[in-house]
């Protein structure tokens, strides 16, 4: 069985760096073509993809938030980590991670997700 | 970067109804294409992928198609369960990721 979840502080201040862990079974960062992505829905807004990380050290980053994002890997623990600077109100929304196939590897893009953490910005 | 346009915002249908959502890559993905469901308070779910495979367990109502630049999702006939928004995601290999900005479903 695949799983995964998302743990974090619900609350953080303004201009405050956002460290969220992603720890998953089932599956694992050293098998080819996988991966691990990260998605947020702010409250009344669509879904956004943030970042992404693959078995063999490829990360992707959205282009409007590269500049915040850092995501990183430990295969030994089964965990992914997103870290994100200067939060800002608007980064208020609950964070995803889910299970990413590399295409041609895997076909399925993301299909297992985490239930989700909500983070709140706010002093 | 790919961007995706998801049309229409919100849709209003009844029971039974046929329904139609496009998505629109702003260059050829192929047919790199996911659709998913989301429904309040509830983890997304993947219904579709590579455009047009459904995924394992989910009712045959909902189908995908398209290739290149044009997507399309179809509920065949509408259930009550079915009133969500869906999100369609790009996910090329030499590219970021992206969604569209969502379709909700809503009762008519």
């Amino acid at each position: 069985q695949i799983t995964l979840k998302e743990s974090g502080p619900t609350l953080v201040k303004p201009t405050q760096t956002l460290t969220l862990t992603c720890t998953f079974s089932g599956f694992s960062l050293s098998t080819s073509g996988m991966g691990v992505g990260w998605i947020r829905r702010p409250p009344g807004k669509a879904l956004e993809w943030l970042a992404l990380i693959y078995w063999n050290d490829d990360k992707r980053y959205s282009p409007s938030l590269k500049s915040r994002l850092t995501i990183t890997k430990d295969t030994s623990k089964n965990q992914v980590v997103l870290t994100m600077t200067n939060m800002d109100p608007v980064d208020t929304a609950t964070y995803y991670c889910a299970r990413a196939g590399y295409p041609n590897y895997y076909d399925y893009g993301m299909d297992i997700w985490g239930q989700g953490t909500t983070v709140t910005v706010s002093s | 970067d790919i961007q995706m346009t998801q049309t229409p915002s919100t849709l209003s249908a009844s029971v039974g109804d046929r329904v139609t959502i496009t998505c629109r890559a702003s260059q050829s993905i192929s047919n790199w294409l996911a659709w998913y469901q989301e429904k309040p308070g509830k983890t997304p779910k993947l219904l579709i992928y590579k455009a047009s495979t459904l995924e394992s367990g989910v009712s045959s109502r909902f189908s995908g198609s398209g290739s290149g630049t044009e997507f399309t999702l179809t509920i065949s006939s509408l259930h009550p369960d079915d009133f969500a928004t869906y999100y369609c995601l790009q996910y090329v290999s030499y590219s970021r990721w992206s969604f569209g900005q969502g379709t909700k479903v809503e009762i008519k």
